[in-house]
Order: C-alpha cells, then sequence, then structure tokens
C-alpha cells in the first residue's frame, strides 16, 4: 500500500527556515516523480516543486532561489528546504507522487501546515 | 505562464448532474486532471487524462475536453459529492504544474 507521511512544518518566524520530510513507503521515492504542493488557508492548490526520477528539478517563481526539493534514497524519503520564509508561504504543504507521465498526482500525504508569522 | 479558470461555485440538487468547467488557452490539446477535496482532507485524483477513472471511483465522475475548455460531470450527485473540485495540467512549455482556482459544490 502506498502512504506518504509528511512531518516537519511548525510556527516560524519571517526569514527562517524549516525543512519538510515526506516518508513513503509502498514503492520507491527514487524510481518515481515527486512533487509538492501547498495551499494558503482558505485558498487553492498551489503547485511548488518536483523532482524527477532522474534529479532534476523544477520550482514555481514564486519559491524559486528560496525552497530546495531533495530526496534520501536510503531512506525513501522526501524533503523541502525553505528559506528565508514569508508570511505568503504560510500553509498547508502535502507533498504528492506523480504517475509514471509525470503529469497528474496520483498519491497524496496528509499534509504538514507551516505558518510563518511574528 | 498558463492559466486555468474555474467557476468559483456550482450548486446542484441531489440526483440532478453536475457541470464543473475548467478554461484554458487550447486546453484540449493538453492533459486535463480533475481533484475533489473535502475540508481538512488531501485532495483525492478523480479523472486522470481528460476522462480515465482511478479504481474506486465512481463511474458518475466522468470528463471531456476540447478547444479551451475541460468539464468535469458529476452525475447522480450525492451529498457526499459536496466538495472543492481542482483541474490540473501539465505546461510543457515550461515544465510546471498548474491547478485551476478550484470550484465548491453544494448539493443543495
Amino acid at each position: 500500500e502506498v502512504q506518504l507521511v509528511e512531518s516537519g512544518g511548525g510556527l516560524i518566524q519571517p526569514g527562517g527556515s524549516l525543512r519538510l520530510s515526506c516518508a513513503a513507503s509502498g514503492f520507491t521515492v527514487s524510481s518515481n516523480y515527486m512533487s509538492w504542493v501547498r495551499q494558503a488557508p482558505g485558498k487553492g492548490l498551489e503547485w511548488v516543486s518536483v523532482i524527477y526520477s532522474g534529479g532534476s528539478t523544477y520550482y514555481a517563481d514564486s519559491v524559486k532561489g528560496r525552497f530546495t526539493i531533495s530526496r534520501d534514497n536510503s531512506k525513501n524519503t522526501l524533503y523541502l528546504q525553505m528559506n528565508s520564509l514569508r508570511a505568503e508561504d504560510t500553509a498547508v504543504y502535502y507533498c504528492a507522487r506523480l504517475d509514471y507521465s509525470g503529469s497528474y498526482n496520483d498519491y497524496w500525504g496528509q499534509g504538514t501546515l507551516v505558518t510563518v508569522s511574528s | 505562464s498558463y492559466v486555468l479558470t474555474q467557476p468559483p461555485s456550482v450548486s446542484v440538487a441531489p440526483g440532478q448532474t453536475a457541470r464543473i468547467t475548467c478554461g484554458g488557452n487550447n486546453i484540449g490539446s493538453k492533459s486535463v486532471h480533475w481533484y475533489q477535496q473535502k475540508p481538512g482532507q488531501a485532495p483525492v485524483l478523480v479523472v486522470y487524462d481528460d476522462s480515465d477513472r482511478p479504481s474506486g471511483i465512481p463511474e458518475r465522475f466522468s470528463g471531456s475536453n476540447s478547444g479551451n475548455t475541460a468539464t468535469l460531470t458529476i452525475s447522480r450527485v450525492e451529498a457526499g459529492d459536496e466538495a472543492d473540485y481542482y483541474c490540473q495540467v501539465w505546461d510543457s512549455s515550461s515544465d510546471l504544474w498548474v491547478f485551476g482556482g478550484g470550484t465548491k459544490l453544494t448539493v443543495l
């Protein structure tokens, strides 16, 4: 059974850093496209970042240069390093597996809340 | 960047048919995917590649895509279908994934 479990969210001051983790089971992270999607309170879904099975990474313009997606193959875990956090980064962050074609998210985690506030 | 436009809300009586649209420039040339999100829960894929259903999704959920509009159709709507629905595409020109703004389906 495919499972994704995010952790690492919390309250952080503006300008601070946080690293989110997404532990996967039931499949191999490194063999799949993996993404992060966020949802600000009361708002819609916003794609944040993706890492291809080959290691290429892409980011939304809103986080480019501040966020870094990575994975640890030995731990079968996906990460999102978030630096220079802003109030507008406040959101629930979901990790999600992309299908074999990399087109849509077929499995999602339950999400972890990041609150950026002083 | 590519933009997807959805109506903020759609209302329908139980047993009727709900149609949720997703507009985009020449969206018919792209594969469109739809997610259902209930309050406090993660999104769930309900239609992929315009009109295919993942296992476990009722046949009442169907999709179509042509020209500048994709449509998610929910037949014989039930109270449990009340949720937010999001369309999504992959924009190959920018290697970015794009979501529509979401549509709140209300079952009257």
